[in-house]
């Protein structure tokens, strides 16, 4: 299994508060993403990472944002957490990215009352 | 935008039978890669088998065939032998560079 951890892995927040996500990876893979998974839409991307500091949007990032300071380390943050963001979120990497498989962390649900 | 369709929302298949889960989707590209992922219980989220566009030959992994016909644009998967511990959610995605696109699913229970 590839190195892939995910913190927290449960959390529940209030509306309007600020909410920072974490994945860690060991494999040193340039490629790191976030995704987000609701029931009847599959995975949906939000942002994705292709080396530290460098990152861009998915197909759903209005309301996120991202940061790579460390090859291993992939923050994903909600400014301002909406109850439309409940979810559960998944952190994948690549090697190479550009058609190269991903593999997945454990995910962590997040629940915003 | 690709879209991926999968149009069995659930199955179900008594064990050490075939089943086979249906995918298409849309898309203007030539050079692309298709996937089966399979999420049990556990929520992880675990590859199955890939398939490259620019190959003919359908991709295969011990109990697992895919059935890849790109004029059609159809992907399905193939599960032979089906046994208790394949029940799990199982996901089509279709990537693009470095944009994947996940269908919303087929829930496949094995019974006894």
């Amino acid at each position: 299994d590839a190195g892939i951890t995910q913190s927290p892995r449960h959390k529940v927040t209030e509306t309007g508060t600020p909410v920072t996500l974490r994945c860690h990876q060991t494999e040193n893979h340039r490629y790191m993403y976030w995704y987000r998974q609701d029931p009847g839409h599959g995975l949906r991307l939000i942002h994705y990472s292709y080396g530290v500091k460098d990152t861009d949007k998915g197909e759903v990032s209005d309301g996120y944002s991202v940061s790579r300071s460390k090859t291993e380390d992939f923050l994903l943050t909600l400014e301002s957490a909406t109850s439309s963001q409940t979810s559960v979120y998944f952190c994948a990497i690549s090697a190479t990215g550009y058609q190269e498989t991903q593999y997945f962390g454990p995910g962590t649900r997040l629940l915003v009352l | 935008a690709q879209t991926v369709t999968q149009s069995q929302p659930e199955m179900s298949v008594q064990e050490a039978e075939t089943v086979t889960l249906s995918c298409t989707y849309d898309t203007s590209e030539s050079n692309y890669y298709l996937f089966w992922y399979k999420q049990p219980p556990s929520r992880q989220m675990i590859l199955v088998i890939r398939q490259e566009a620019y190959k003919q030959q359908n991709a295969t992994e011990n109990r697992f065939s895919v059935n890849f016909q790109k004029a059609a644009k159809s992907f399905s998967l193939k599960i032979s032998d089906s046994q208790l511990g394949d029940t799990a959610m199982y996901f089509c995605a279709f990537m693009k560079d470095n944009d994947m696109r996940f269908g919303a699913g087929t829930r496949l229970t094995v019974k006894p």
